[in-house]
């Protein structure tokens, strides 16, 4: 079935660095995929998409790319500060198939 | 304007007991999903609603667990006899039309089962 494999489960940065996470799904027909930020305590809350007829995205600190041969996109954070520290997931699906897969989650500690 | 709302926010509740939660969508989303999310684990999806078609059941994980949607808009998941491995924070969210449309989670509720 679809599946979604995200790494690394956790990761630490330092203030001021970058910090990517990595994403390969199995369906070749998937063509959006969303990422998710979730704090402690609250819902998953989306901070930027892409669909397959791009191949990279960016909105200020924060980048995805997609590699649509490989079935691989990435999550790319520069100048990491204390409050981007969340969990992050990304997530897969089709278009007009109506559920997304999620990754497993990657818990992001920036450190001041 | 108001987002998701879900209640109630923690539930604690005996093994074997029924529990209903409860799902407010944005109002004029036509999509709502709920999800499954283990501690320290993905999100897993249960069900989807989407205006008047059947609801896609395919993610829910046994006979225990059923939702309905009055009205096209409130949700209410309900899990019979309750088993400890229930235990989770059940999402729900709701989008414009489709998951490729932006989903809006609301804080879930956090599911106890002793």
């Amino acid at each position: 079935g679809e599946n979604v494999e995200q790494h690394p489960s956790t990761l630490s940065v330092q203030e001021g660095d970058s910090a990517v996470i990595k994403c390969t799904y199995s369906d070749s027909a998937s063509n959006y995929f969303p990422w998710y930020k979730q704090e402690l305590g609250k819902g998953p809350q989306l901070i930027i998409d892409i669909r397959s007829n791009v191949g990279e995205k960016k909105d200020q600190r924060i980048a995805v790319t997609l590699n649509k041969t490989a079935k691989h996109f990435s999550l790319h954070i520069t100048e990491t500060q204390p409050e981007d520290s969340a969990v992050y997931f990304c997530a897969a699906s089709r278009i007009n198939t109506d559920k997304l897969i999620f990754g497993t989650g990657t818990r992001l500690q920036v450190f001041p | 304007g108001a987002g998701v709302s879900q209640s109630p926010s923690n539930k604690v509740t005996e093994k074997g007991k029924d529990v209903e939660l409860r799902c407010d969508p944005i109002s004029g989303h036509t999509a709502l999903y709920w999800y499954r999310q283990s501690l320290g684990q993905g999100l897993e999806f249960l069900i989807y609603f989407q205006g008047n078609s059947a609801p896609d059941k395919s993610g829910l994980p046994s006979d225990r667990f059923s939702a309905e949607r009055t009205g096209g808009s409130v949700s209410t998941l309900t899990i019979q006899r309750t088993q400890q491995e229930d235990s989770a924070v059940y999402l729900c969210a709701s989008s414009l039309s489709s998951s490729t449309d932006t989903q809006y989670f609301g804080p879930g509720t956090r599911l106890t089962v002793l």
